[in-house]
């Protein structure tokens, strides 16, 4: 079973709308961090956030914005006003904590391309 | 300027010919690893490194070797090559466990 699941392979959407990125996460363990990274075509990873497992607060960063929400176990992300320059593939990833076989382990959901038409 | 460098950026190789990655970060970081992305499945991860001479296996380790002799320097060897090796590698390190991790810009690798 994937430990990240992104649903969502594909979305498209006009320029200006606002999109929602889904991240679902499987862990046993209390203590872990979830990231976003983007990836624009030109394909270097860039960072985007980073959370840990006790900071529920959802965090805002100009029209970007994360919803984190441990009960569901899911950390998705929002594009307000979406941009051409929004159009890359955005990967979720999840780090535990866990003694054992786990610790040192990062796990990437496959990934949602993002493509923002003008 | 805090950085993760990776060289080749591109290479073409055969089957069996031996060839090393190197992957070098200057920000004095523990942890470092090794990824490999390939279409519609994400990045996976092939080893890691907590500090010098401890490493361990990801996902997907066959077919790979690593060493970690110095703490800025962790180079991916490819012993025997083969095509479904073919992918884009990427290098990352991070402060500690849980940090946020920095990527090199990639190695594309073909095996012919």
């Amino acid at each position: 079973a994937q430990k990240v699941t992104q649903a969502q392979t594909e979305i498209s959407v006009v320029e200006k709308e606002d999109v929602t990125l889904d991240c679902v996460y499987e862990t046993r363990d209390t203590t872990y961090y979830l990231f976003w990274y983007k990836q624009p075509p030109s394909g270097e990873l860039v960072f985007l956030i980073r959370r840990n497992s006790f900071d529920e607060q959802n965090e805002i960063s100009g029209r970007y914005s994360w919803n984190f929400q441990k009960s569901t176990s899911s950390f998705n992300f929002t594009i307000t006003a979406s941009q051409v320059v929004d159009s890359a593939v955005y990967f979720c990833a999840l780090s535990e904590e866990v003694r054992g076989s786990t610790l040192g382990r990062l796990y990437f959901g496959r990934g949602t391309q993002l493509t923002v038409w003008p | 300027e805090a950085q993760v460098t990776q060289n080749p950026r591109y290479l073409i190789t055969v089957t069996g010919k031996k060839l090393t990655v190197t992957c070098s970060q200057n920000m004095n970081h523990e942890y470092m690893s090794w990824y490999r992305q390939d279409p519609g499945l994400g990045l996976r991860q092939i080893y890691y490194s907590m500090n010098v001479e401890v490493t361990d296996k990801g996902d997907v380790p066959e077919g790979y070797k690593v060493s970690r002799k110095e703490k800025r320097n962790f180079p991916l060897i490819l012993e025997s090559p083969s095509p479904n090796q073919t992918s884009l590698y990427f290098c990352a390190s991070s402060l500690d466990l849980g940090g946020t991790q920095y990527f090199g810009p990639g190695t594309r690798l073909l095996v012919l």
